[in-house]
């Protein structure tokens, strides 16, 4: 099973600032099977990045994807007061998993 | 537009069984893989099945092997997954999720969850 470790855990930060979230895969990862998804208190998560790199419909391109064998990242370049939510990686190349979560809150 | 509307809330005594269905609308049911993710109070997302509609052919996490149960209704257009042997751990939301029409991801679609409580 490929595990993937997201850091950090959380990430404290103000509205305007740029957020770098890393997810790490224990084994190499085709671009093609890593996403990033966002999630909400009460939601059920939400699609942003595919293919490492290709913004789901509808996502602002403040959000972008990066990254390639074992390590990917996902970078806010401008957090807005929506952004504030766990973040997800996740692999679907050998079976499916999803990292821990990396959670962004307001500071 | 695309929907997936999930059954609803359950409250189930420890070693019973749970079933939670899932019906998509809005797209070609069987074009997509379906995918089931739960999530503990609290805690990340776990994916734990995975069935392709055409044929009903279905993939596990190792961890549920034996204990869930993945199938699919073509005359109805609905999936349902079937967990089994119910402890207090297996309390959480139940989502379904479309995947892709070759592979299992990504999931661009999400049903509202179900909340399965499992309590004495």
């Amino acid at each position: 099973e490929i595990v993937l470790t997201q850091s950090p855990g959380t990430l404290c930060l103000s509205p305007g600032e740029r957020a770098t979230l890393s997810c790490r895969a224990s084994q190499s990862v085709s671009s093609r099977y890593l996403a990033w998804y966002q999630q909400k208190p009460g939601q059920a998560p939400r699609l942003l990045i595919y293919d490492a790199s290709s913004r789901a419909t509808g996502i602002p391109d403040r959000f972008s994807g990066s990254g390639s064998v074992t390590d990917f990242t996902l970078t806010i370049s401008r957090l807005e007061p929506e952004d504030f939510a766990v973040y997800y990686c996740q692999q679907f190349g050998s079976s499916l998993t999803f990292g821990g979560g990396t959670k962004v809150e307001i500071k | 537009q695309v929907q997936l509307v999930q059954s609803g809330a359950e409250v189930k005594k420890p070693g019973a069984s749970v079933k939670v269905s899932c019906k998509p609308s809005g797209y070609t049911f069987i074009n997509y893989y379906m995918n089931w993710v739960r999530q503990a109070p609290g805690q990340g997302l776990e994916w734990m099945a995975v069935i392709y509609p055409p044929n009903g052919g279905t993939s596990y996490a190792q961890k549920f092997q034996g204990r869930v149960t993945v199938t699919r209704d073509t005359s109805t257009s609905t999936v349902y997954m079937e967990l089994s042997s119910l402890r207090s751990e297996d309390t959480a939301v139940y989502y379904c999720a479309r995947g892709g029409t070759s592979d299992w991801g990504p999931s661009d679609y999400w049903g509202q969850g179900t909340l399965v409580t499992v309590s004495s």
